[in-house]
């Protein structure tokens, strides 16, 4: 069984370009984690889907970051415009039930010069 | 606020045991997690324990939790070179997990 994966792995831009992050949960996983970890810190919370619906986006930063998941499968996550305090590893994860494991893929890199 | 707080270096040697420590905020934490992270690699479920345990062990791990102190310990026994990773203790926020800056763990030979 495929885990869960991201694309890219690592990707540098530039202050004031856009990013768009994907993440593919295990087949069949209705929720979908978005979480980061700016350098040094600690692993954040971003959001919470249940199938395509946002269950909780009280982590979300601010209105430069949206978040997608059409159809309930795949999702992702855009910065636009993207800040240098954007750089960091953005990790996602997915669920089967509510207090289950939470799977995680590699995580994303974004450099933000 | 929620906050789980964990030293962020320890260093041993091959052979030796671990102790990595943590402390958690949210007495209503159902379940607490140690989550590990090799280079270049997402976060690996490591172990859990429910809240009205004291103890668990699996194989090498053995996980004690204090809920009067709030404190969580992860103890690696024989650790071995292939156990540096970085380790994260995480309680579970609603829904969402909250995690602490992780420990490097770092084992010399």
């Amino acid at each position: 069984e495929a885990g869960v994966t991201q694309f890219p792995s690592h990707s540098v831009i530039e202050k004031g370009q856009t990013v768009t992050l994907r993440c593919d949960p295990i087949s069949g996983h209705d929720n979908l984690y978005w979480y980061r970890r700016v350098m040094g810190k600690e692993i954040k919370f971003l959001l919470h889907f249940v199938k395509e619906s946002k269950q909780d986006e009280s982590g979300m930063p601010n209105n430069r970051f949206l978040a997608e998941r059409t159809g309930g499968t795949y999702s992702t996550l855009k910065v636009q415009p993207a800040e240098l305090e954007d750089s960091g590893v953005y990790f996602c994860a997915s669920s089967q039930g509510n207090l289950n494991e939470q799977f995680f893929g590699p995580g994303t890199r974004l450099t933000v010069l | 606020g929620e906050d789980v707080e964990q030293s962020l270096f320890l260093s041993v040697r091959e052979g030796d045991s671990s102790v990595i420590n943590c402390t958690y905020t949210d007495s209503s934490s159902t379940y607490l997690y140690w989550y590990k992270q090799e280079p270049g690699a997402g976060l690996q479920l490591l172990t859990y324990i429910f809240s009205n345990m004291d103890m668990k062990q699996d194989q090498r791990l053995t996980v004690l939790l204090n809920k009067k102190d709030k404190h969580l310990s992860l103890r690696i026994a024989d650790t071995q070179t292939g156990d540096s990773a970085i380790y994260f203790c995480a309680e579970m926020g609603g829904t969402a997990l909250i995690f602490g800056k992780g420990t490097t763990l770092s084992v010399s030979s």
